[in-house]
């Protein structure tokens, strides 16, 4: 039963153009949201985060969606660069409401950005 | 501080061994959860502690597992009569949980566990 779930295995965008990144989840009790980026050998880094109050939050180059009536977030990463290049991982947690804040994670979109 | 620091970054170990895995995480950090990644997949949740206090473990944290904070500060993962199908890479976050929000959320690199 996989409570998020990124369809897209793979996405190759070039560079300067925007990069769309979904990710779908099912359970209605998540409330907060993250993304993370992550390269070979390296442990996930922290991209952006939303909260259930929020449909929308942006930090530079990365905006975070939030469709909670069709269950679904989105990451655009505009301009693109080469040094995006990564695995993306979404990740739900029912933390505000339970306080655990343990993540549930999709399986990841591996971007590549191309020169 | 700078950041979450995980050790060994790689073990391999015959099967039937005992490994044990260290997580330092950030200082002021009062939480500190284990996952565990394969290859494909995104990370798994497996135990959080709140400062000393072990507050869940996942099913996939079978017998042969234990994890422990003693001081609320490190924490060790121990994996007991090791087993092909342990073979993973694993993380340790940290993070700040005040006032019901929690802040911080931060990756160590993992220790690669490969199980011979």
């Amino acid at each position: 039963d996989q409570q998020v779930k990124q369809n897209s295995p793979s996405l190759s965008v070039q560079e300067g153009r925007i990069s769309i990144l979904n990710c779908d989840y099912t359970n209605s009790m998540f409330d907060y949201f993250l993304w993370y980026k992550k390269y070979p050998a390296e442990g996930p880094t922290f991209l952006i985060s939303i909260s259930s109050i929020k449909d929308k939050n942006e930090d530079g180059r990365f905006t975070v969606f939030l469709n909670k009536s069709a269950k679904h977030l989105s990451l655009h990463i505009v301009p693109s660069q080469p040094g995006d290049s990564a695995v993306y991982f979404c990740a739900a947690s029912g933390g505000r409401t339970s306080g655990t804040y343990k993540y549930i994670f999709g399986t990841g979109t591996r971007l590549k950005v191309l020169a | 501080d700078t950041g979450v620091s995980q050790n060994p970054r790689h073990k391999i170990t015959k099967r039937g061994q005992n490994v044990t895995f260290r997580c330092d995480p950030i200082s002021e950090h009062n939480r500190l959860y284990w996952y565990r990644q394969t290859l494909g997949q995104g990370p798994e949740f497996l135990t959080y502690f709140q400062n000393e206090a072990q507050l869940e473990k996942s099913r996939l944290l079978s017998d042969r597992f234990s994890a422990e904070r003693p001081k609320g500060s490190f924490s060790t993962l121990e994996i007991q009569r090791t087993e092909q199908g342990d073979s993973a890479m694993y993380l340790c976050t940290s993070s700040l949980v005040a006032g019901g929000a929690n802040y911080g959320y931060t990756f160590g690199s993992g220790t690669r566990l490969t199980v011979v």
